[in-house]
């Protein structure tokens, strides 16, 4: 079993859908959270970064934890074009222990 | 965000070859950096881990005598991937972790723009 499970697509929305992104993984001494993306033939960028269980919100995206069920997903409202990319998800112990990645979710926005 | 430079972001060589990418962080000094390798629809692998002024920590099955990692000053880590052959054909990418203090608890990463080597 992979430490990180990602579905990695392809998913195709429209333009202003709301897009749910998910992973789950089986460490459960994982406390920190993150999701990046990243454009093709580019290195990743940091998009969310989350301690331990809950929400955060910043603009059109929403990262949620749920460390009892091992479940993180990232929301993104009114989906644009622009945010066609792959999605990928990461987590790492805290401190300056390995990150480790999801395969990443290719997601497409279509105009 | 920080920034991480990563040069050339692509280059082809011919087999025997080897080959040097520079991965730079320009705006903090970076005591740890990491290598990563990315096939085509698989997710990022970590090679190995750069400390500034010691030896490189590689995961397992990788070469260390094949990708040479060189972390000399706090913004500079160099990957140099000897006797490339046809397999070594990859995106490779750096990233490096703002030190304590200065950057999320967690450790979050900051990415290079990756380097596309193609071995013929």
């Amino acid at each position: 079993q992979k430490e990180v499970e990602q579905d990695p697509g392809p998913l195709s929305v429209p333009e202003g859908a709301i897009v749910s992104l998910n992973c789950t993984y089986s460490n459960s001494a994982f406390q920190y959270f993150m999701w990046y993306r990243q454009y093709s033939r580019k290195g990743p960028e940091l998009l969310m970064y989350t301690y331990s269980s809950g929400n955060k919100e910043d603009g059109r995206f929403t990262a949620q934890v749920d460390k009892s069920s091992k479940y993180i997903s990232l929301f993104i409202r009114d989906s644009q074009p622009s945010d066609s990319a792959t999605y990928l998800c990461a987590m790492s112990l805290g401190g300056y222990q390995k990150v480790t990645f999801g395969i990443g979710t290719k997601l497409q926005v279509i105009p | 965000g920080a920034v991480v430079s990563q040069h050339p972001s692509w280059v082809i060589c011919k087999s025997g070859t080897s080959v040097k990418i520079e991965c730079r962080s320009l705006d903090f000094q970076a005591t740890t950096m990491f290598w990563y390798r990315q096939f085509p629809k698989q997710s990022l692998m970590l090679m190995a881990t750069s400390n500034e002024g010691s030896k490189a920590t590689y995961e397992q099955g990788v070469e260390k005598d094949k990708f040479l990692i060189n972390h000399a000053s706090l913004t500079l880590s160099t990957l140099t991937v000897t006797s490339a052959h046809p397999e070594d054909s990859s995106f490779y990418i750096c990233s490096a972790m703002p030190p304590p203090g200065q950057g999320a608890p967690g450790g979050e990463l900051f990415f290079g723009e990756g380097s596309r080597l193609t071995v013929l």
